[in-house]
This record gives C-alpha cells, structure tokens and sequence, in this order.
C-alpha cells in the first residue's frame, strides 16, 4: 500500500514550456486534489475530482488544467508554464467529503520555472 | 469567506519544552477543524482533528480543544522533543463553491525548531 504517489519529484522548466504531474493513489478514494504550496501562503486548492470523469476548479486555477480518467490518477498540467506557477505542488486524495475526512496528501512536486 | 489564521513563526523551544502555537478561524457555519504537521521533505500528514464544539483533538502528544466561544484550535503539547521540528498547519473544512461538497483551508503554517 503505497498511499499517495507523485511524479516527478522535482522539475525545471523553461517559460512556455508543457508539463504534466501525475498523482497516483491505491486507497480507492473517490476524491483527489491538486494544491500549490507557496511561501507565506500556506497550501491552496488548484483544482479537485469527485470522481472518475469529473473535475471541478478550487480557488486558483488559472494556468492549470487536469484529468481524472482513472480512479487512481489525477493528472495536473501546466500548457504553457510561467515564473508565476514555481511552488511546490501536493496531491491529496480522500475517500469521501462528509465534512470530517481525512486527505491523505503525497510528498510533493517542486517546480521551477524559469 | 472561511478563514484560517495561525501565529507566525518561526518558533524555536528548547527539548521539553511547552508548545501553544495559536490557531483561530472565521467561518459562516459550523466547520470541521485540523492540525495537519508537514516533516521536512515530506507531505502533509493529519496530526489531530475535531468536528463539533468542545470536542478535544489528540494525538503524540499533542492536543487541541474547539473553542466555538473564542473560534480557536490551538495546538499544545506539554513537553517538545527534536522530532516534533516540523511545519504545523492549522486548517478547516470549508464548503465548496457551486456544490455540496468540502474543502481544506489551510492557514499560513508555523515553522517549530525544537533544539536539543
């Protein structure tokens, strides 16, 4: 049981370049979620799934678009990366939103964009 | 909107020590709330959680009360050790927009250095 996996761990880009993160988890959760971590402003929701199919914009998804083709992946992609999108990028997944579960979040992608 | 706000660091303690790291929040309804510790090069991880008022949250050690009155988590632990040296987040269970359903906001994190 591997829990929340992500690849790459680190990355460094060029501006415009394209890149895509992969979250993977083996818990069966139906919820996963992209967050970006940035200095002083602590983690904040890029974009979240409810479920295979879906996908649904959290508070700063501007730049950034994602997939949800299988249960287990959730896929972030950057289409054209600026200096702006450098941070350090968690997934999480839980198995359901009643308010009191618990995410479960990987160790994290750091990237840079130059 | 919901708002999470925890005191800034960096906070230093010496081993054994007595740790509060302050956590108060503004939120419409009645939120879930969480103590969430980031170790260094790792994820997050869930440290403790509460979900109704009074409710006492604990775990390694650690503790945290809701407080609907003050609308505060602090989080205390009686004596630190130099493993407890991590990032602490405060959080909550916020709804999301357009939907029934949650998510986490997060305040800002406090760094604590435990020195031995």
């Amino acid at each position: 049981n591997a829990g929340v996996t992500q690849t790459p761990k680190f990355r460094v880009l060029k501006t415009g370049q394209s890149m895509t993160l992969l979250c993977a988890q083996d818990m069966n959760h139906e919820y996963m979620y992209w967050y970006r971590q940035d200095p002083g402003m602590g983690l904040r929701l890029i974009h979240y799934s409810v479920g295979e199919g879906t996908t649904a914009k959290g508070e700063v998804p501007d730049g950034y678009n994602v997939s949800r083709l299988k249960k287990q992946n959730f896929l972030l992609g950057l289409e054209s990366a600026a200096p702006s999108q450098t941070s350090v990028y968690f997934c999480a997944s839980s198995l359901g939103l009643a308010g009191t579960d618990t995410q479960y979040f990987g160790p994290g992608t750091r990237l840079t964009v130059l | 909107g919901d708002s999470v706000t925890q005191m800034e660091g960096p906070v230093t303690l010496s081993e054994e020590a007595f740790l509060t790291i302050n956590c108060t929040y503004t939120a419409t309804g009645y939120p879930s709330l969480f103590w969430y510790v980031q170790y260094p090069g790792e994820g997050l991880q869930l440290l403790l959680k509460a979900t109704k008022a009074d409710d006492k949250g604990s775990n390694k050690g650690f503790e945290a009360t809701y407080r609907k009155e003050t609308t505060s988590f602090h989080l205390e632990k009686g004596s630190v050790q130099v493993s407890d040296s991590a990032v602490y987040f405060c959080a909550l269970i916020d709804k999301l927009r357009g939907g029934s359903n949650y998510k986490l906001t997060f305040g800002k994190g406090t760094l604590l250095t435990v020195n031995p």
